[in-house]
């Protein structure tokens, strides 16, 4: 199993620019997430997804957009990229929540917007 | 909201030392959960844990979760340069929504070896 995959690695955005971070994992986990981590700040969660077809807002979704059209792939839509979304995003998927959970994370995306 | 907050945000100790970092809840947890995230890395699974007043050990790993289910600590004893990097605690409020995990904000171990 691949795990938690996530592209790309690193990317730089102009503001005003739009990008998709891909993220896709094999363990066929109902549940996924959309972390950013900004330097000392530790995991902010920007969107989640209980199963397919269905998404909700965490902390922090002001300027992203998701979707969850398979179990597979969660992407994480950024339409107008400002300065304030420079950060390291990580995806992750769980199995279940509660007594037995434990996320798997992807690799992350560095992202800067100049 | 809930809050999650650790201490201390920083610790640097000589290899061979002991490291604590704490973790507290404004709310009462359902569970807490331990992450470690290497230089560069991403966070990684350490345990859960879930019952008042829990213990477990993962060889010079020491986890607690406080009777009342809103704090927590991590213990290593006789540290190694392999155990630098950021310790994060996670919980999930027992009252909230079932899926908003929250993160404290991490504590740094760097090792002198």
């Amino acid at each position: 199993n691949a795990g938690v995959t996530q592209t790309p690695k690193f990317r730089i955005l102009k503001i005003g620019q739009s990008m998709t971070l891909q993220c896709t994992q094999d363990m066929n986990h109902n549940y996924m997430y959309w972390y950013r981590q900004d330097p000392g700040m530790g995991l902010k969660l920007i969107y989640y997804s209980v199963g397919a077809g269905i998404t909700d807002k965490g902390e922090v979704p002001n300027g992203y957009n998701v979707s969850r059209s398979t179990t597979e792939d969660f992407p994480l839509r950024l339409e107008l990229a400002a300065p304030s979304q420079t950060s390291v995003y990580f995806c992750a998927s769980s199995y279940q929540t509660g007594s037995n959970e434990k996320l798997f994370f992807g690799s992350g995306t560095q992202l800067s917007v100049l | 909201g809930q809050q999650v907050m650790q201490i201390p945000q920083y610790q640097h100790v000589q290899e061979g030392e002991d490291f604590t970092t704490y973790c507290n809840s404004s709310t009462t947890l359902s569970n807490i959960q331990w992450y470690k995230q290497r230089p560069g890395g991403h966070p990684v699974f350490l345990i859960q844990l879930v019952k008042s007043g829990e213990v477990k050990k993962q060889k010079r790993l020491t986890f607690q979760f406080g009777e009342a289910k809103k704090n927590s600590s991590l213990h290593i004893t006789a540290t190694q340069t392999t155990d630098v990097g950021t310790y994060f605690c996670a919980g999930r409020s027992s009252g909230g929504s079932n899926y908003k995990l929250t993160f404290g904000k991490g504590t740094l171990l760097t090792v002198n070896p």
